[in-house]
């Protein structure tokens, strides 16, 4: 069964930075693209980047550009998002999510709120 | 960006009735879609991908169409359980961009 968990989310205050880890079981890690998706509160999901199962190739949304990266360990199947300069923004639910039948977001995980205030 | 507009953005209906909810494209995705359900307090759910291959697990009741820049989403016969948000995604071209969610609610 695949398994997704993610963590490091919380309280930060603007400007600050964060490293949300999501932990994976169940699958071959190295062998698919990973994602992450936001959700702030009230509105709908919001692509934010994936990685390639190497992760040599990484691609972002423009409103991140700079400011996070995404990176994985496939010797340990954690996937992270180092996100920096946060703004209130930023804040919103961040999920990591896999692909499935080689299409994107076949699997999600259960999400890890990050909160960007004074 | 790849702009998707969902329409209806909210739907009442009854349990039985046949529910479509429409994703339009701002220009052509071939197939690159999915649909997605989301339940509140809840991760959001692959239906349909490709835009009309169900995914594992999903019920049969539910079915997408389309192909290009329009497309649609049938619930045959409404369930109890369906009533959720959804969510289209296109997938064709970076950076991957979701509607803005259609909300079916109970009648």
């Amino acid at each position: 069964e695949v398994l997704l968990v993610e963590s490091g989310g919380g309280l930060v205050q603007p400007g600050g930075s964060l490293r949300l880890s999501c932990g994976a079981s169940g699958f071959t890690f190295t062998s698919y693209y990973m994602n992450w998706v936001r959700q702030s509160p009230g509105k709908g999901p919001e692509w934010v980047s994936d990685i390639s199962g190497s992760g040599g190739t990484t691609h972002y949304a423009d409103f991140v550009k700079g400011r996070f990266t995404i990176s994985r360990d496939n010797s340990k199947n954690m996937l992270y998002l180092q996100m920096n300069s946060l703004t209130a923004e930023d804040t919103a639910v961040y999920y990591c999510a896999k692909e499935y039948n080689a299409v994107p977001l076949g699997h999600w995980g259960q999400g890890t709120l990050v909160t960007v205030s004074p | 960006d790849i702009q998707m507009t969902q329409s209806p953005s909210s739907l009442s209906a009854s349990v039985g009735d046949r529910v479509t909810i429409t994703c339009r494209a701002s220009q052509a995705i071939r197939d690159n879609l999915g649909w997605f359900q989301q339940k509140p307090g809840k991760a959001p759910k692959r239906l349909i991908y490709l835009a009309s291959t169900l995914q594992s697990g999903v019920p049969s009741r539910f079915s997408g169409s389309g192909s290009g820049a329009e497309f649609t989403l049938t619930i045959s016969s409404l369930q109890p359980e369906d009533f959720a948000t959804y969510y289209c995604l296109q997938f064709n071209i970076y950076p991957w961009t979701f509607g803005q969610g259609t909300k079916v609610e109970i009648k």
